[in-house]
Formats: C-alpha cells, sequence, structure tokens
C-alpha cells in the first residue's frame, strides 16, 4: 500500500513571498503519478499541478512549480509570488498506474493548510 | 457544461436511519469514487468503480454501501452500521488510461444528530 506523508499542517507566508510545501510518500510502484490538488473554503478541490514519475523534468504552472526527487521519493510544491487566493488546504496525492489492486486510485495526505498574509 | 453533481449539499440524518448521497457525472468518465473528508485526516477512499456494475471496497468501506448501474451514477449509502457518519463527503471521477487528474464534485456535508 501506498503513502503519502505531509509534515506541515499549517504554514503561513506573506503576500508576493515565496513558500515550499513538503510532501513524502512511500511505495514499490514504478509507474505512477503525483499530484497536488488545491481546496479553497469552497470546499471544491481544484488540481494544482501534475507530475509524471517517468518524467525527470518537474512540472510548471504558472506561479506553481514542484521539486520531484524519486529516489528519496519527495514532492514538494513551490509557490512564488503568493496570492490572497492561494490560501486554502493543500493535499499531495499519489496514483498508481496501469492494472491490478489499487491502480488509479488517489491516495491522500493529510493537507497544509496554507494562510497568505496581505 | 460538464461536471459532476453531488445532492444533497447539507443533508441531517438521526441516528439509526440510512441516507443516500447521490453522485452524477456527465463526462463521460470510467472511474467514480467515493472521499469521505474529516478535519485533519485528508481524505480517505471509502469505495470506488472502475466498471458499470463493478466496484471496490476502499480503506474505509464499513457501514457504507454503492451501486453502479449506469455509468454516470455512483450513489453512496450511509448505513445505520457506520458508527461516526458525520462528515464531509466526496465523490470524484476520472478517464482510465488519461493524465490521472480527478475532478471532484462539491461535496455533501452529512450532520448527524
Amino acid at each position: 500500500a501506498q503513502t503519502v506523508t505531509q509534515s506541515q499542517p499549517e504554514m503561513s507566508v506573506q503576500e508576493a513571498e515565496t513558500v515550499t510545501l513538503s510532501c513524502t510518500y512511500d511505495t514499490s510502484e514504478n509507474n505512477y503519478y503525483l499530484f497536488w490538488y488545491k481546496q479553497p473554503p469552497s470546499r471544491q478541490m481544484i488540481l494544482v499541478i501534475r507530475q509524471e514519475a517517468y518524467k525527470q523534468q518537474n512540472a510548471t504552472e504558472n506561479r506553481f512549480s514542484v521539486n520531484f526527487q524519486k529516489a528519496a521519493k519527495s514532492f514538494s510544491l513551490k509557490i512564488s509570488d503568493s496570492q490572497l487566493g492561494d490560501t486554502a488546504m493543500y493535499f499531495c496525492a499519489f496514483m498508481k498506474l496501469f492494472s491490478g489492486a489499487g491502480s488509479y486510485q488517489l491516495t491522500f495526505g493529510k493537507g497544509t493548510k496554507l494562510s497568505v498574509i496581505p | 457544461d460538464g461536471g459532476i453533481t453531488q445532492s444533497p449539499k447539507y443533508l441531517f440524518r438521526k441516528e439509526g436511519q440510512n441516507v443516500t448521497l447521490s453522485c452524477e457525472q456527465n463526462l463521460n468518465h470510467d472511474a467514480m469514487y467515493w472521499y469521505r473528508q474529516d478535519p485533519g485526516q485528508g481524505l480517505r477512499l471509502i469505495y470506488y468503480s472502475q466498471i458499470v456494475n463493478d466496484f471496490q471496497k476502499g480503506d474505509i468501506a464499513e457501514g457504507y454501501s454503492v451501486s453502479r448501474e449506469k455509468k454516470e451514477s455512483f450513489p453512496l449509502t450511509v448505513t445505520s452500521a457506520q458508527k461516526n457518519p458525520t462528515a464531509f463527503y466526496l465523490c470524484a471521477s476520472t478517464t482510465l488510461g488519461g493524465t490521472g487528474e480527478l475532478f471532484f464534485g462539491e461535496g455533501s456535508r452529512l450532520t448527524v444528530l
């Protein structure tokens, strides 16, 4: 079974500053996806960024980027130029691919509550 | 607009009653999921289905039941056997073999009185 650990229950950052959220995972699989989801106060889950394990290049989406270290099983999220709208719960998630038990299931970490301070 | 619709948004139940949460998607997705969210616990998988008329238990299936009679529908029944049913429930769907992104509904908040 896969596990996802987010070691920072809460974090805060000043508006326009940069913040990094940590995530580690444990798996024996070689083919998988990693995700960061955002859950604002509205509670609607929104995909922030996704990384395929076979790609060495770190994914980026505008102000959001990841540092994917496959050997270390680490997948941190960096938010640059933080905005008030970034205030939300952030969840790291793992998905095993292909066939077999547990494939295409998303396993979540417990989340990091990020507050952006004006 | 394509998406996932969950209903009701808020539901109150007396102890000993079964309740059913609705989840409908018009995205033509193969797989559907039910997650439970509690404060400090993240999201935990209750049940999932990758094909019509087939579903599998997730990590916390006890006290819950599901059906998948149509591709677009995946209702969740919270039975009286579920000891602590007060929670926020999220339904999601995805296409198998795609990007892996799960699309979520807006959630249903169940409160047991």
